[in-house]
């Protein structure tokens, strides 16, 4: 079974739509972190956002919005008013404590195409 | 400042050959890490590096060897490629280093690697 689960493998939207990407994860740690990253055309991941599992408070920044809920396990990220230039594949990561350090696990990704 | 590098950008192997992906870090970061990247499979870690002097098998270790050189380098090696590890790989690093905080990843730009 996968830790991080991003059911969305592809998602369609014209510009100016709003999208909801999901991620649904899975740990029995109580202390954990769960990210989102861009993969833009270019290839390069940029970290996005970074949450606790302690802190429950959404946040919003721009147009991104996260979405965290232990009740549920997912940790949503919403991109308001969709523009071209936020075509990429974007991944959420969940982090648990492994030996002492915090090891990273991946989701598969979610490729959103915005059209103009 | 230029963050994560790797080298080289593109690779062509032919089955049998060995190669070193080589990764520095410019931020002092104490955590070091290689994924591997495959359509549909998101980013699976490979080895990584908790601080200087350490380092971890992760999800898919086989056929790869890593070394952290120092705080800044950690290199990846196929020893005998293989077409399977045609991929594109990453090197990424954190803050990281046994702390009680999972700290987001920086990515390197990645290296495609194609084995014939």
């Amino acid at each position: 079974a996968q830790k991080v689960t991003q059911a969305q493998t592809e998602i369609s939207v014209v510009e100016k739509e709003d999208v909801t990407l999901d991620c649904v994860y899975e740990t029995r740690d109580t202390t954990y972190y769960l990210f989102w990253y861009k993969q833009p055309p270019s290839g390069e991941l940029v970290f996005l956002i970074r949450r606790n599992s302690f802190d429950e408070q959404n946040e919003i920044s721009g147009r991104y919005s996260w979405n965290f809920q232990k009740s549920t396990s997912s940790f949503n990220f919403t991109i308001t008013a969709s523009q071209v230039v936020d075509s990429a594949v974007y991944f959420c990561a969940l982090s648990e404590a492994r030996q002492g350090s915090y090891i990273p696990t991946f989701g598969r990704g979610t490729s959103l195409i915005v059209h103009p | 400042n230029a963050g994560v590098t790797q080298t080289p950008k593109f690779q062509v192997l032919k089955t049998g050959q060995s190669m070193t992906l080589q990764c520095a870090q410019d931020m002092n970061h104490n955590s070091m890490y290689w994924y591997r990247q495959d359509p549909g499979m998101g980013l699976r870690l490979i080895y990584y590096s908790a601080s200087e002097g350490t380092t971890d098998k992760g999800e898919v270790p086989n056929g790869y060897n890593v070394s952290r050189l120092n705080k800044r380098e950690f290199s990846l090696r196929l020893e005998s490629a293989a077409p399977s590890q045609t991929s594109v790989y990453f090197c990424a690093s954190s803050k990281g280093g046994g702390s009680s905080i999972g700290y987001e990843q920086y990515f390197g730009p990645g290296t495609r690697l194609t084995v014939t």
